[in-house]
């Protein structure tokens, strides 16, 4: 079984630049979350989706961020006109089903901002 | 405000010995609790979960105590090996706040040979 998987596992943009963090879960898996991890801190919730639908985006900054887990295809993470402050490593988890509380990590992105 | 944090930012142990890693956590909403191991440059990787009905639970080498009195939490390595060092995790997911889950801010475990 193919585990959690994230790409690009590295991603540099410039400043004002998008950037496109992709995700496919772990096969059988329609649960999706991102996480944000910034230097020596722990993960941060940022996003919750299922198929075609956001459950949870509490943790997603009010402007620029946005996510969205289509039919078909990977779940993507977008952030538009990047800040510096957005450098850091975004990691994506999924679990199977509603009521399962284990989530299983990817590798993560790291994204630098110049 | 409400977080789950650990006691020591870093843990230094001989190989061989027993490792105890610790954590607090302030919502008596939490279910759920799970330790995860962080290598440098990779994601997160789950050892063991307990749920608030259990106040232990044992994996291979790891065991988990949760004292729900005092909301705390440990994790405990028996025979610690030089694999075994990384950054050390707890999370809790709240009752009443869907799947997402709340990372403490980690300890670095360090096994000397």
């Amino acid at each position: 079984n193919a585990g959690v998987m994230q790409n690009p596992r590295h991603l540099v943009r410039r400043r004002g630049q998008e950037a496109r963090l992709r995700c496919s879960p772990m096969k059988g898996h329609s649960h999706v979350y991102w996480y944000r991890q910034l230097p020596e801190e722990g993960l941060k919730f940022m996003v919750y989706l299922q198929k075609e639908n956001i459950i949870d985006e509490s943790g997603m900054p009010k402007e620029r961020f946005s996510a969205e887990f289509p039919k078909e295809g990977p779940s993507i993470l977008r952030i538009q006109q990047v800040v510096r402050g957005d450098s850091a490593a975004y990691f994506c988890a999924s679990s199977p089903k509603t009521g399962s509380y284990e989530q299983y990590f990817g590798p993560g992105t790291r994204l630098t901002v110049t | 405000g409400e977080s789950v944090g650990l006691h020591l930012p870093t843990l230094s142990v001989q190989e061989g010995d027993n490792s105890i890693i610790n954590c607090a956590y302030s919502n008596s909403a939490s279910d759920y609790f799970i330790w995860y191991k962080q290598e440098s440059g990779k994601g997160p990787q789950f050892i063991i979960d307990i749920r608030s009905n259990m106040d232990k639970r044992q994996g291979q080498r790891v065991t988990v105590l949760l004292n729900k009195t005092v909301k705390h939490l440990s994790l405990q390595i028996a025979a610690t090996q030089p694999g075994d060092s990384a950054v050390y995790f707890c999370a809790e997911k709240r009752h009443n706040q869907g799947g997402k889950l709340i990372f403490g801010q980690g300890t670095e475990l360090s096994v000397k040979p």
